[in-house]
């Protein structure tokens, strides 16, 4: 298996501009976790789906921020506007029910 | 919910022993550690489960305490390659958060030749 596949790998955009950030799971994975790492806030859940089905999304920041799950092999987290505060690194995980999470490589995301 | 890991650091030489600790004030369901490298993503270690457990890997091996909340997880005879820093993830005992993990603010491990 691929593992988990984010893509991109790093995107650099202007503050306003709309982020697309996307995520393959491990097929057969039943949970999909979107995080973001800062070194002030460490790793923060930003929304989970079970099924595809949004479980929680207490996480998101803003409304700025939106996640979709149209299928079990294919997610996206989408920040309108960006904005600086939002640079971090996203990374994607996903696992079966009880067992360890597998990561993706993460998008390193800078906002000017 | 968000677990307490301590210490913040550790600086080993190759050979010593660490040990990390993570407390929850929440009942857990199960606790997991993982290990990131600089740069790199989380890399799964072990879960353990309520039960109080001990599990093994090569020569890093956790432990879960349920009655206090607390996981360690135990380091020997260290290696260059287990540099990195470590999160433990907790899972509050089964309810509206199935599934999903909290985790610790990680300890860094450093380990010099």
């Amino acid at each position: 298996d691929a593992g988990v596949i984010q893509s991109p790998r790093h995107e650099v955009t202007e503050m306003g501009q709309e982020v697309t950030l996307r995520c393959k799971p491990i097929s057969g994975h039943d949970y999909l976790f979107w995080y973001r790492q800062t070194m002030m806030r460490g790793l923060e859940l930003l929304i989970y789906f079970n099924n595809n089905v949004p479980i929680d999304d207490s996480g998101m920041p803003e409304d700025r921020f939106s996640a979709k799950m149209p299928n079990a092999s294919f997610s996206t987290l989408k920040i309108q506007p960006s904005e600086p505060r939002d640079s971090a690194v996203y990374f994607c995980a996903s696992s079966l029910a009880g067992r360890g999470y597998t990561f993706g490589s993460g998008t390193r995301l800078t906002v000017v | 919910q968000q677990p307490v890991q301590s210490p913040q650091a550790v600086i080993l030489r190759e050979g010593e022993d660490a040990v990390i600790n993570c407390s929850s004030s929440k009942a857990l369901y199960s606790v997991h550690w993982y290990r990131q490298k600089h740069g790199e993503a989380p890399v799964f270690l072990m879960i353990l489960l309520k039960g109080g457990e001990q599990k093994g890997h090569e020569k890093i091996s956790a432990s879960f305490n349920e009655k206090k909340q607390q996981s360690s997880l135990y380091l020997t005879a260290s290696q260059l390659s287990y540099s990195g820093t470590y999160f433990c993830g907790t899972e509050l005992d089964r309810g509206s958060t199935l599934g999903r993990l909290y985790f610790g603010r990680g300890t860094q491990l450093t380990v010099w030749p």
